[in-house]
């Protein structure tokens, strides 16, 4: 089974320019997930999805940041326009189903977003 | 609020010996998860372990366990038996078992295995 995948890996862009992150999930995961680790912190939840819906996104730093999962599949996370300090590691999660007592998330392997 | 710390930046431990990454976290919940992952260079981000508030005993996988001291808020990684490939950032998170999803991390420790 293909896990959590995310594209570009890696992203280098100059400031006021706009980039578009994707995740896929894995399959039959309806809880997608998107944090974010600035250079020297801590990784931080951006927002939550339950299939297609925004369950929560009160992680978003500013209306600079839109994230959508058209169909409730794949989610882009698109920067526009980026600053320097968005500069940073984006990672995806997804989880089964809520109903499991663990709901482990299960990350891809990031994007890594350098803006100039 | 939930905060989860992480006072060991970087450790180092010998080839085939015991580590143990330390964990304490806060949070007004009674009820919530605790998960370790791993990170090794090249990025992804490894599930390991978790335990939750109300288990009675420590979880356990393979060579990790996870050493729950509620009263003292604490949750320890035991990694034994440790191996090169053990090389890796770890991240001890949190959660909510209802309600918000949101993992809280805190902010790593770095194994070096020495062989």
């Amino acid at each position: 089974e293909a896990g959590v995948t995310q594209f570009p890996s890696h992203s280098v862009i100059e400031k006021g320019q706009t980039v578009t992150l994707r995740c896929d999930p894995i399959s039959g995961h309806d809880n997608l997930y998107w944090y974010r680790r600035v250079m020297g912190k801590e990784i931080k939840f951006l927002l939550h999805f339950v299939k297609e819906s925004k369950q929560d996104e009160s992680g978003m730093p500013n209306n600079r940041f839109l994230a959508e999962r058209t169909g409730g599949t794949y989610s882009t996370l698109k920067v526009q326009p980026a600053e320097l300090e968005d500069s940073g590691v984006y990672f995806c999660a997804s989880s089964a189903p809520s109903g499991s007592e663990t709901d482990t998330q299960y990350f891809g392997p990031g994007t890594r977003l350098t803006v100039l | 609020a939930q905060k989860i710390t992480q006072t060991q930046p970087g450790m180092f431990v010998q080839e085939k010996e015991a580590v143990t990454l330390d964990c304490t976290y806060d949070t007004s919940d009674q009820s919530y998860g605790l998960f370790w992952y791993k990170q090794p260079s090249s990025g992804e981000m490894i599930f390991l372990i978790y335990q939750g508030s109300y288990d009675e005993q420590n979880a356990t996988e393979g060579r990790y366990s996870l050493n729950f001291q509620k009263a003292r808020k604490s949750a320890n990684l035991v990694i034994s038996a440790s191996q090169l490939g053990d090389s890796a950032m770890y991240f001890c998170a949190m959660r909510e078992k209802t309600g918000r999803r949101a993992l809280t991390f805190g902010s790593g420790t770095r194994l070096q295995v020495q062989p």
